[in-house]
């Protein structure tokens, strides 16, 4: 079955340390992106990545960071950079023809104390 | 900015009709998508518009006017398990595929 996959459903973390969070998909996407969810607010897209080793800062990328060294793969870092870590973190990607609806993973839900 | 508005809250009755609003701003416009997301899951896509008109699926069609920066949702025969999360997100022009979300409409569907 195609789709995208997210570990873990659930992450918890100390303040100050880093965590990577898995995003893996076999649709044969090239773009892939990571958007961050809290409670009352839209989707807010922190990277994206059009192409394998290539990646750009959406509109909330302070205190992560990114990388794509394989088409399947784009993990995000949440570092201890980021003020307010805890979120429910959603990776998504989209084939490149029209509509270029964007397909969603399972999601990740980060708690850091 | 490209601010898009939409109800944070509704109810209806299960087997009714439910018409669930979005507006945006019309400058670089190139899309507007409607996803479905229950709590603690990840969005599912439920429709795309990018011309002027009603696109249908099932009980789910979904409407734009583009001059007017509005669109809409409509959920016909209501059942319980449509109780979710609605998200607008609309496309702009700009180089890549990126999407702008509303904060999403709260649907819940009672007997």
């Amino acid at each position: 079955d195609g789709g995208i996959t997210q570990s873990p459903k659930y992450l918890f973390r100390k303040e100050g340390q880093n965590v990577t969070l898995s995003c893996e998909q076999n649709l044969n996407h090239d773009a892939m992106y990571w958007y961050r969810q809290d409670p009352g607010q839209g989707l807010r897209l922190i990277y994206y990545s059009q192409i394998v080793n290539d990646f750009q800062k959406g509109d909330i990328a302070e205190g992560y960071s990114v990388s794509r060294e394989k088409k399947e793969s784009f993990p995000l870092t949440v570092t201890s950079a980021q003020k307010n870590p805890t979120a429910f973190y959603l990776c998504a990607s989209s084939p490149g023809q029209e509509p270029y609806e964007q397909y969603f993973g399972p999601g990740t839900r980060l708690t850091v104390t | 900015g490209q601010n898009i508005d939409q109800p944070t809250e509704m109810t209806a009755t299960e087997g009714a009709i439910v018409q669930i609003n979005c507006t945006y701003q019309t400058s670089g416009f190139n899309g507007l998508f409607w996803y479905q997301q229950h709590a603690g899951e990840a969005p599912t896509f439920l429709s795309y518009n990018v011309l002027d008109g009603l696109e249908e699926k099932g009980r789910f069609s979904s409407f734009l006017s583009r001059s007017k920066g509005y669109s809409y949702l409509l959920l016909k025969e209501l059942q319980m398990k449509d109780s979710a999360s609605y998200l607008c997100a609309v496309r702009f022009s700009g180089g890549y595929n990126k999407l702008i979300f509303g904060a999403g409409t709260r649907l819940a569907v009672h007997p």
